[in-house]
């Protein structure tokens, strides 16, 4: 499978450790997004980045939640201190970066559960 | 920022008939309207897209129509078929980051 992939693929952590997730996009997409999604809601925006550079970040996105994408390819993205609410499936996504508007893929996501 | 409103919530249809989700958006200047398909478990993938310059799109048994001046967009299933149960998310996206708002979601049953 050539697609986005996601890693872990499911978590389970304690309420107020830190977790850490890992997104691969597709080989030569710029652009990489993060998204959460709770059960039986679409997917909420979470944060962008084009190549290294994070452009843009929802206000969803609190002081916990750091993503990073040092070399412009993978991203992390870290939850410190998690707490319940927290729990929900973490997607990312990737697109490249063209004049026209160009289809997100999305990985399979890391489903996290905070107990 | 931007509003996606998807109706219904849940649709059931008999193998063979036609469905209909309906999507509203609220800011006029979003220019880019995909549909993702999600079945229980797995990612969600694109089925069809229109952009702000077109107003209906067709790809065999799916069709999207857009009327920018009520900022209602709705995907068009006919010929039903069981395969076709899943959730379905309307999507809207402004600007050139591309960063997508969706609706709630339409859980479809197709019943055979």
């Amino acid at each position: 499978d050539t697609g986005v992939s996601q890693d872990p693929r499911h978590k389970i952590t304690k309420r107020g450790q830190n977790v850490t997730f890992r997104c691969d996009p597709i080989s030569e997409h710029n652009r990489l997004y993060w998204y959460r999604q709770t059960l039986g809601q679409g997917p909420e925006f979470l944060t962008y980045f084009q190549n290294e550079a994070q452009l843009e970040k929802s206000r969803l996105l609190s002081d916990r939640f750091s993503a990073e994408r040092p070399k412009g390819s993978f991203s992390t993205l870290e939850i410190q201190r998690t707490e319940q609410g927290d729990s929900a499936m973490y997607l990312c996504a990737s697109s490249p970066t063209q004049g026209a508007i160009t289809e997100a893929f999305f990985g399979q996501g890391t489903r996290l559960t905070v107990v | 920022g931007e509003n996606v409103e998807q109706h219904p919530s849940t649709l059931s249809v008999q193998e063979g008939d036609s469905a209909v989700i309906k999507c509203t958006y609220s800011d006029s200047a979003s220019n880019y309207f995909p549909w993702y398909k999600q079945e229980l478990g797995k990612r969600p993938q694109l089925i069809i897209d229109i952009r702000s310059n077109v107003g209906e799109k067709k790809d065999q048994r799916i069709a999207v129509t857009l009327n920018k001046t009520a900022k209602h967009f709705s995907l068009h299933i006919t010929e039903t078929q069981p395969e076709d149960s899943a959730v379905y998310f309307c999507a809207a996206s402004l600007g050139s980051a591309r960063q997508l708002t969706f609706g709630s979601g339409t859980q479809l049953t197709v019943l055979p």
